[in-house]
């Protein structure tokens, strides 16, 4: 199993350019969800999805900021424009769906670098 | 929303002592999963607790789920130089019902000094 495969690993763009990360989840793992760390914020969850649908987007930052699911087999996480502050470590995760009492065991991604100058 | 804090932000120990990092809850949590990252890299799954109380061990680290399921906390017994990291505790509340909703804590990072 090659695990959650992130890209690009890094990008550092200009401020109002659009940014595209891109995720694959582990085959079979139901769950995807897209965190976002920073220093001063820790890692945040902006938003996860259940059998491709949009569950809980309450993290996304602002409209600058989408996420879309169109199968089982991929994500992106799109900003438009980009600006300075949105600089952190992107990282995808997918698990199991989880029951209603426990919570699966995420896997991670090796994370987006984004710059954003 | 849930909150999930950490304590001590940072500990710096030399190889050889322990290490203890403690999670506080804002809201009841219905398990708690902690995580390790290594410098540069991405957040690796340790354990779940599930159970009130509840105390698992893996070698040399120790995980204990409080009674009121609002806290846990991680111990290291004699710390390596592999042991450097931040760890994060993550929990999900317990009254939101089905999905997977993980809150991260804020992380606690130790190094290890020869």
């Amino acid at each position: 199993d090659a695990g959650v495969i992130q890209s690009p690993r890094h990008e550092v763009t200009e401020m109002g350019q659009e940014v595209t990360l891109r995720c694959k989840p582990i085959s079979g793992h139901n769950s995807l969800f897209w965190y976002r760390q920073t220093m001063m914020r820790g890692l945040e969850l902006l938003i996860y999805f259940n059998n491709n649908v949009p569950i809980d987007d309450s993290g996304m930052p602002e409209d600058r900021f989408s996420a879309k699911m169109p199968n089982a087999s991929f994500s992106t996480l799109k900003i438009q424009p980009s600006e300075p502050r949105d600089s952190a470590v992107y990282f995808c995760a997918s698990s199991p769906t989880g029951g209603i009492s426990g919570a699966n065991v995420l896997t991670f991604g090796a994370g987006s670098r984004l710059t954003v100058l | 929303g849930q909150q999930v804090m950490q304590i001590p932000q940072y500990q710096h120990v030399q190889e050889g002592e322990d290490f203890t990092t403690y999670c506080n809850s804002s809201t009841t949590l219905s398990n708690i999963q902690w995580y390790k990252q290594r410098p540069g890299g991405h957040p690796v799954f340790l354990i779940q607790l599930v159970k009130s109380g509840e105390v698992k061990k893996q070698k040399r680290l120790t995980f204990q789920f409080g009674e009121a399921k609002k806290n846990s906390s991680l111990h290291i017994t004699a710390t390596q130089t592999t042991d450097v990291g931040t760890y994060f505790c993550a929990g999900k509340a317990r009254l939101t019902g089905g999905g997977n909703k993980l809150t991260f804590g804020t992380g606690t990072q130790l190094k290890v000094e020869l």
